[in-house]
């Protein structure tokens, strides 16, 4: 079975400041999505970037980026010009290929915690 | 603005009476799932739809069972609540074939008293 391990509980980071959030995987297959996923507090979950295991290239949306080492199975994400609004609980997730229709399996979360 | 909405948002019930969680989705999606997610945890799947096929989770306890009567509405059930069943229920929506991508409902916080 798959699992995702996220090894920080809990970043802080000062407003402007950049961060590193960990996650790393374990799975058997070649092919697979990883995602991330913001949820605030009392609000839904929303999908902050996904990348696509046979792609090399990082994938990118605005001041978010990853970090995806796919040999080391690690998928870490960095938010650069840390706003206030980013504040929230950060879950990494994987996601079998092939039809797309089963679930995702989630790593336990990181609470950021910005500074102003 | 297509979405996926749960009602309630917040339900308290008592030791052993049923209760049902309501989800829907404007999305179109042919697939629907359920998460159960418990303080401090990471979400953990219950079960899903694709289109009309059910598909249980191995570890799910029988206490929940779930009923899409049409593509835009799911319902789970929890037939008797138990106190360690308190937790958040995600809904969320997925089109197969889309690169596994969910899009999820606010949730609804179950308090079992």
């Amino acid at each position: 079975a798959q699992t995702v391990t996220q090894s920080q509980p809990e970043m802080s980071v000062q407003e402007a400041e950049t961060v590193t959030l960990s996650c790393t995987y374990d799975t058997s297959e070649s092919d697979y999505y990883l995602f991330w996923y913001k949820q605030p507090p009392s609000r839904q979950m929303i999908l902050v970037i996904r990348q696509e295991a046979y792609k090399q290239q990082n994938a990118t949306e605005n001041r978010f980026s990853v970090n995806f080492q796919k040999a080391a199975k690690s998928f870490s994400l960095k938010i650069s010009d840390s706003q206030l609004g980013d504040a929230a609980m950060y879950f990494c997730a994987y996601g079998e290929s092939g039809g797309g229709a089963d679930g995702l399996t989630f790593g336990k979360g990181t609470h950021l915690i910005i500074q102003p | 603005d297509a979405m996926v909405i749960q009602n309630p948002r917040y339900q308290v019930t008592q030791f052993g009476k049923p209760v049902t969680l309501s989800c829907s989705q404007t999305l179109n999606h042919n697939v629907m799932y359920w998460y159960q997610q418990k303080s401090s945890q990471a979400p953990k799947l219950l079960f899903h739809y694709y289109d009309k096929d059910f598909n249980n989770e191995a570890d799910t306890p029988d206490n929940f069972q779930s009923r899409r009567p049409n593509t835009s509405f799911c319902f789970l059930d929890i037939r008797s609540p138990g106190l360690g069943d308190a937790a958040m229920y995600l809904c969320a929506t997925g089109a197969s074939g889309r690169r596994n991508e969910q899009f999820f409902g606010p949730g609804t916080r179950l308090t079992v008293l």
